[in-house]
């Protein structure tokens, strides 16, 4: 089954200690990204990969980090959290932004607390 | 730069209800339109979509035509169910000019509520 699948789910921790979001599509995608979604903001970008070794800063970048290492897998770090970064992540992918029209595919979503 | 529109919810209606969300749109080219569906606790998923102008898409009874002229792509459903309860959003596809890709921009989403 075509999907993207995010980890962990649900996630509560303390501010200051290092998390990694985890995402993985079996898509063959080039494009990947990930949004966090907020209460009457919609969602916002924080991050987009082109392809491998390819990825760039999106609308709201500062706090994170990601990396894309293989095609399938585009995780997404906090190095250091701060409560401002409690939110509902989500991933995408779409198998390329080059060409117009292209839908993306999102993963169900991880809700993270920083306490 | 692009931005949506889409009208503040939440959206109560009664079951067999006519459904309008309205969403508005500003770009500097020529976007693509969708409209993508969010259930509880799940990932947004595709609903229908429009590439250039007076296109309609539709699917699973919900259809929105791309208007250029009043730069709109409306949703509608000529009689929506309980299950329809979600949050929509309208997002805009359009090429970057610094770049050869296109950048999404959504909407805020309208939550619909439908009670029977």
């Amino acid at each position: 089954e075509a999907q993207v699948t995010q980890n962990p789910r649900y996630l509560i921790t303390v501010t200051g200690k290092k998390l990694t979001v985890t995402c993985s599509q079996n898509m063959n995608h080039e494009y990947m990204s990930w949004y966090r979604q907020d209460p009457g903001l919609g969602l916002r970008q924080i991050y987009y990969s082109m392809n491998v070794e390819v990825t760039d800063k999106g609308d709201v970048p500062e706090g994170y980090k990601v990396s894309r290492k293989e095609k399938r897998n585009f995780p997404l770090i906090l190095e250091s959290p701060s409560p401002n970064q409690t939110s509902l992540y989500f991933c995408a992918s779409s198998p390329t932004q080059g060409i117009p029209g292209q839908p993306q595919h999102f993963g169900d979503g991880t809700r993270l607390s920083i306490l | 730069g692009d931005s949506v529109t889409q009208m503040e919810g939440p959206v109560t209606l009664s079951e067999e209800a006519f459904l309008t969300i309205n969403c508005t749109y500003t770009a500097t080219g020529y976007p693509s339109l969708f409209w993508y569906v969010q259930y509880p606790g799940e990932g947004l998923q595709l609903l229908l979509k429009a590439t250039k102008a007076d296109d309609k898409g539709s699917n699973k009874g919900f259809e929105a035509t791309y208007r250029k002229e009043t730069t709109s792509f409306h949703l509608e459903k000529g009689s929506v169910q309980v299950s329809d309860s979600a949050v929509y959003f309208c997002a805009l596809s359009d090429r970057v000019s610094s770049g050869g890709y296109q950048k999404v921009t959504f909407g805020t989403g309208t939550k619909l509520q439908v009670i029977p």
